[in-house]
């Protein structure tokens, strides 16, 4: 879906480095999350915003941190990369209501 | 805790047979409910959703079932079609919450 891209694509980092994932929306969405996809553990949200500056913890944000400085840009960083963030980050807007829209998500290995 | 669970972690189904998903929840305050389907290399995409007040919604090929007193829903694709294996996921939200709580995912493979 053109209205939501996430850069980069594809990403292998070291242990211990900081990374930056970024999600670019063009909706004009109030509502922002990133998710992280692992196997057996399906889709489990990170950090979401509710607006620029707004922003609260999922149930997996422990190592991670975002920022929302503008309403059409929500940065997911890792500040120490581990093997355990090794996984697809998918970021989404929408609502619970009427149901998210998801970019095609974020490879990232941590070596 | 998972709030969301999808028992069956993978499904083969025949081409023209039907395909049953099914979905467990245990929050009772969730009262609206959505199927997403993911392609490899792709973001889920929705697929189709209920609220609490229904207990059947159609769409197509594809019609979702709420069970509300046993907090269970299930999807059901007929007839399906290999275009159809993917990863299903299963969500659920409360109203004024809007964050989605996510099943684990089912694997669906059409056999043809």
């Amino acid at each position: 879906d053109a209205g939501i891209t996430q850069s980069p694509r594809h990403k292998v980092t070291e242990t211990g480095t900081p990374v930056t994932l970024r999600c670019h929306q063009t909706e004009n969405h109030r509502y922002m999350y990133w998710y992280r996809q692992d196997p057996g553990h399906g889709l489990r949200l990170i950090h979401y915003s509710y607006g620029v500056k707004d922003t609260d913890k999922g149930e997996v944000s422990d190592g991670y941190s975002v920022s929302r400085s503008k309403t059409e840009d929500f940065l997911l960083t890792l500040e120490s990369a581990t093997s355990s963030q090794t996984s697809v980050y998918f970021c989404a807007i929408g609502t619970g209501g009427y149901g998210y829209t998801f970019g095609s998500g974020t490879r990232l290995t941590v070596v | 805790d998972q709030q969301v669970k999808q028992n069956s972690p993978s499904l083969s189904v025949q081409e023209g047979r039907i395909s049953i998903l099914n979905c467990d929840y245990t929050n009772s305050m969730f009262d609206y409910f959505l199927w997403y389907k993911k392609y490899p290399a792709e973001g889920p995409t929705f697929l189709i959703s209920i609220s609490s007040i229904k207990d059947k919604n159609e769409d197509g090929r594809f019609t979702v079932f709420l069970n509300k007193s046993a907090k269970h829903l299930s999807l059901h694709i007929v007839p399906s079609q290999p275009g159809d294996s993917a990863v299903y996921f299963c969500a659920a939200s409360n109203f004024g919450n809007e964050k989605l709580t996510f099943g684990t995912g089912t694997r669906l493979t059409i056999i043809p």
